[in-house]
């Protein structure tokens, strides 16, 4: 059971935008950055976001993250086919003195 | 380009001793500030995440794997080592050996993964 809860499943069409939460509380997302994973079927996961907004190189603007208070989310626009994957949200915990992953979230573009 | 890639075992008895290792290719595991770490994922299920080694030689681990693990690392050989006791069905997955900078959350780098079954 993660610290972080994420939703198990959300889906939208292509073109569109989705937005995948990630809740937490003041130890974890409350005090520290969270980054953002997709991981493709089959696939290693890819850093998509860290530092709560700040996006690798490589990563398309499509791609977007934020954080308010305890809780950090991750926007995709103009979905794609390709984008259909497993996201997780991932942030350091002061209490746990560790890395906490949430559940992940499987995005299904329809 | 930063490359990690895992080898060890596909196969664990049930009790036995897993041991993997990393083996890192394109730069050093000893640069300060960089965290080199493992994770895992059981068939179908979401990352567990499992420990980290910094500075060379500073841990943390996941509480409710810490009884168990020991990572520890070959600065000569830029590699690094997971140990897991006590193995069990319940740890049957992929393993991911990874490497983080500016903290331990942020992974930038993920060896493709290795799986290992817990079974008789």
């Amino acid at each position: 059971q993660s610290v972080l809860t994420q939703p198990p499943s959300v889906s939208a069409a292509p073109g569109q935008k989705v937005t995948i939460s990630c809740s937490g509380s003041s130890s974890n997302i409350g005090s520290h950055f969270v980054s953002w994973y997709q991981q493709l079927p089959g696939a290693a996961p890819k850093l998509l976001i860290y530092q709560n907004d700040k996006r690798p190189l490589e990563i398309p603007d499509r791609f977007s993250g934020s954080k308010s208070g305890t809780s950090g989310t991750l926007g995709i626009t103009g979905l794609q086919t390709g984008d259909e994957a497993d996201y997780y949200c991932v942030t350091w915990d002061s209490s746990l003195i560790a890395v906490a992953i949430g559940g992940g979230t499987k995005l299904t573009v329809l | 380009q930063l490359q990690l890639q895992e080898s060890g075992p596909g196969l664990v008895r049930p009790s036995e001793t897993l041991s993997l290792t990393c083996i890192v290719s394109g730069g050093p595991i000893s640069t300060n500030g960089h965290y080199w770490g493992w994770i895992r994922q059981p068939p179908g299920r979401g990352l567990e995440w499992i420990g980290a080694i910094y500075n060379s030689g500073n841990l943390h681990y996941n509480p409710s794997l810490k009884s168990r693990v020991t990572i520890s690392a070959d600065t000569s050989k830029n590699q690094f080592f997971l140990r897991l006791n006590s193995m069990t069905a319940a740890d049957t997955a992929i393993y991911f050996c990874a490497k983080s900078g500016g903290g331990a959350d942020t992974i930038e780098y993920w060896g493709q993964g290795t799986l290992v079954t817990v079974s008789s």
